[in-house]
């Protein structure tokens, strides 16, 4: 079946623009994950949905970022008024239900802010 | 694409050799650790996983070995291949829904 799917892959935004990021998970899968990853880092998480419901949000680095999952599958990242200091991967994974098992990463969206 | 290598410990593998790569974990109370796979311009991609109440488990080609003791963590490949070379991170999950913590990645090499 298909895997986590993440649009666009790359976004190329000047500085103040918002920016929205996309992720389709593995169909079925309750349990999304955002994380950030900056050039030559580990993947850092930024915030948890299990369903629809956002369990955890205590990654993302400041009020300009917002993530939504109002139907308990697609997910939206958003930024707004982008800085340079965003410019990372942003890295989408799903779990099949709650709980610590095997993540399913997507393949990223690179943003670079200029 | 961009190295997702840049500035992290390099680990450089003659094909065919066996290559053991170490993974120091940080919170004593993680249940759950996973070894991931990073190619340039791809999203982690799993190779195997352990639970807290093992320390060994053994997938294809590869082996995770736990020491809770010490905190640490190591991923085995056996005959390594040349589509081995990738950046390797291993990662722990700090909560019951499965929240990673990710280390900070070797870079591994393999040399004809």
């Amino acid at each position: 079946g298909a895997g986590v799917s993440q649009s666009p892959r790359y976004k190329v935004a000047k500085r103040g623009q918002d920016v929205a990021l996309r992720c389709d998970p593995i169909s079925g899968h309750v349990s999304l994950f955002w994380y950030q990853q900056a050039l030559g880092q580990g993947p850092e998480f930024l915030t948890y949905f299990q369903n629809e419901a956002q369990l955890d949000k205590s990654g993302l680095p400041s009020d300009r970022f917002f993530a939504e999952r109002p139907e308990g599958s697609v997910s939206t990242l958003k930024i707004q008024r982008t800085q340079q200091e965003d410019s990372a991967v942003y890295l989408c994974a799903s779990i099949v239900s709650g709980g610590p098992y095997e993540q399913y990463f997507g393949p990223g969206t690179r943003l670079t802010v200029t | 694409g961009e190295s997702v290598g840049l500035h992290l410990p390099t680990l450089s593998v003659q094909e065919g050799d066996n290559s053991i790569i170490n993974c120091a974990y940080s919170n004593s109370a993680s249940d759950y650790f996973i070894w991931y796979k990073q190619e340039s311009g791809k999203g982690p991609q799993f190779i195997i996983d352990i639970r807290s109440n093992m320390d060994k488990r053994q997938g294809q080609r590869v082996t995770v070995l736990l020491n809770k003791t010490v905190k640490h963590l190591s991923l085995q490949i056996a005959a390594t291949q040349p589509g081995d070379s990738a950046v390797y991170f291993c990662a722990e999950t700090l909560d019951s829904w499965g929240k990673l913590q990710f280390g900070a990645g070797t870079q591994v090499v393999v040399t004809p």
